[in-house]
């Protein structure tokens, strides 16, 4: 098993919909956790840090529940340039700052 | 832009050949983590440095090593390249001293590596 999956999608979505993605991990001592946007060809980039129950960052929301070792990302009102890889990430309890990463789910949002 | 950057860009090597990475950090950041991310797939951790010292290590063979200098640069080495070392490597840098943004790590753009 994975240490942390993810659908890898793609996700067809329409412009101004809601999209959810999901990630499950498999070490409950994990404590830090992540949203990664990722362009093609392009470095990862940081959208969220989900660091107690969840948060929200405009259309962006993101939850978790370490009972069930599992976080999401919601996307409301999509646009067309929310079009990306989105990247669950991971750290570990005492793993020194590491960062165990999804393989990421593809988002196309279509006009 | 996070203020790491990344050289060269682009490199195409041969099989057998050695090559070197180089990684400047965010202004302020001490630690520094390299990854190699194949096509379709997250990024794989080979190791992290803080101040000067390997600080973790992924499941890479020791062909692939690392420094990490007193201004926090940081260059990685491969040996005796593969074909399927052919990757995008990635440089992010992070600052363990930032309390709750200690884990968060932000990225160069990247040097994509081809091996043939």
């Amino acid at each position: 098993r994975k240490e942390v999956e993810q659908d890898p999608g793609p996700f067809n979505v329409p412009e101004g919909a809601t999209v959810a993605f999901n990630c499950t991990y498999s070490n409950s001592a994990s404590q830090s956790f992540f949203w990664y946007r990722q362009d093609c060809r392009k470095e990862p980039k940081l959208l969220m840090s989900v660091y107690s129950s969840g948060n929200e960052d405009g259309r962006f929301t993101a939850q978790l529940n370490r009972a069930s070792q599992y976080i999401s990302l919601l996307i409301r009102d999509s646009k067309l340039s929310d079009s990306a890889t989105y990247l669950c990430v991971v750290s570990p309890r005492g793993s020194n700052y590491q960062l165990i990463w999804g393989a990421g789910t593809k988002l196309i949002i279509k006009p | 832009e996070t203020g790491v950057t990344q050289s060269p860009t682009h490199l195409i090597k041969t099989r057998g050949q050695q090559v070197t990475l180089r990684c400047s950090s965010q202004s302020g950041h001490n630690t520094v983590s390299w990854y190699q991310q194949a096509l379709g797939q997250g990024p794989q951790f080979i190791f992290q440095y803080y101040r000067e010292e390997e600080n973790g290590r992924g499941n890479f063979p020791p062909r692939f090593s690392g420094l990490q200098f007193p201004n926090y640069s940081s260059e990685l080495n491969v040996n005796a390249l593969e074909l399927d070392d052919s990757a995008l490597y990635l440089c992010a840098s992070s600052d363990p001293g930032l309390a709750e943004r200690s884990y968060e790590q932000y990225f160069g753009p990247g040097t994509r590596l081809t091996v043939t």
